[in-house]
């Protein structure tokens, strides 16, 4: 079955930084992959996604995400961070013949002033 | 807003009693589904439906059942709840993607409910 690892549980960046989420993935078929946030007590709202179209995928809220088969990687940038990215963000991944979808175990963005 | 509601939005409930959730949603899609989100584990699927009377398990079935009557609502029941079964539980629609040039159908994000607090004491 697919899987992702989402490589850090926090990270922590000052406001205007560059923020960086790592996601790596694993299939055996050609995966579609998503990225999602989550503000506290509140469902998953999707930021970009990946269907195999281009490999450098943008978003809502700036952010961006490039697919790198080489080393089967989704991670998820912002060139400037602000006090509202922080969040829960969750990768996932899913193959186009089924219904299992795979999310990360999460990473919790702090931004600080 | 893709028109999710989840009811109860919270719950205490004593070990051994039935616990039934509902997820409804007012456009009619196809896809539903019913995940439990644990620290640590991220979101893990415990059912699906790809339409009305069809239903299939997901990576943490067990202890669960699904049903789905109508279109709009799908209903997650856990028959006896154990403490293990303390979570946030999420539901979340599908909308059906277009056939592409090369024949493959693409996959359509999923659109997450608000979620329901479960605690089981």
């Amino acid at each position: 079955a697919q899987s992702v690892t989402q490589l850090g549980s926090h990270v922590s960046v000052s406001e205007g930084a560059l923020v960086l989420l790592r996601c790596n993935y694993s299939s055996s078929v050609p995966p579609y992959l998503f990225w999602y946030v989550q503000y506290p007590n509140q469902g998953l709202q999707l930021l970009l996604k990946y269907t195999s179209a281009a490999t450098l995928v943008k978003g809502i809220n700036g952010f961006e995400a490039e697919f790198k088969k080489s080393e089967t990687s989704f991670h998820l940038t912002k060139p400037s961070a602000h006090m509202s990215d922080a969040a829960e963000y969750f990768c996932a991944v899913v193959h186009y013949n089924n219904n299992d979808m795979r999310f990360g175990a999460g990473t919790r963005l702090t931004v600080k002033p | 807003d893709a028109g999710i509601t989840q009811s109860p939005r919270h719950k205490v409930t004593e070990t051994g009693t039935p616990v039934t959730l509902r997820c409804h949603q007012t456009e009619n899609h196809r896809y539903m589904y019913w995940y439990r989100q644990d620290p640590g584990h991220g979101l893990r699927l415990i059912h699906y439906s790809y339409g009305v009377k069809d239903t299939d398990k997901g990576e943490v079935s067990d202890g669960y059942s699904v049903s789905r009557s109508k279109t709009e609502d799908f209903l997650l029941t856990l028959e006896s709840a154990t403490s293990s079964q303390t979570s946030v539980y999420f539901c979340a629609i599908r909308t059906r993607a277009p056939i592409d040039a090369s024949g493959r159908s693409s996959y359509n994000e999923q659109f997450f409910g608000p979620g329901t607090r479960l605690t089981v004491l």
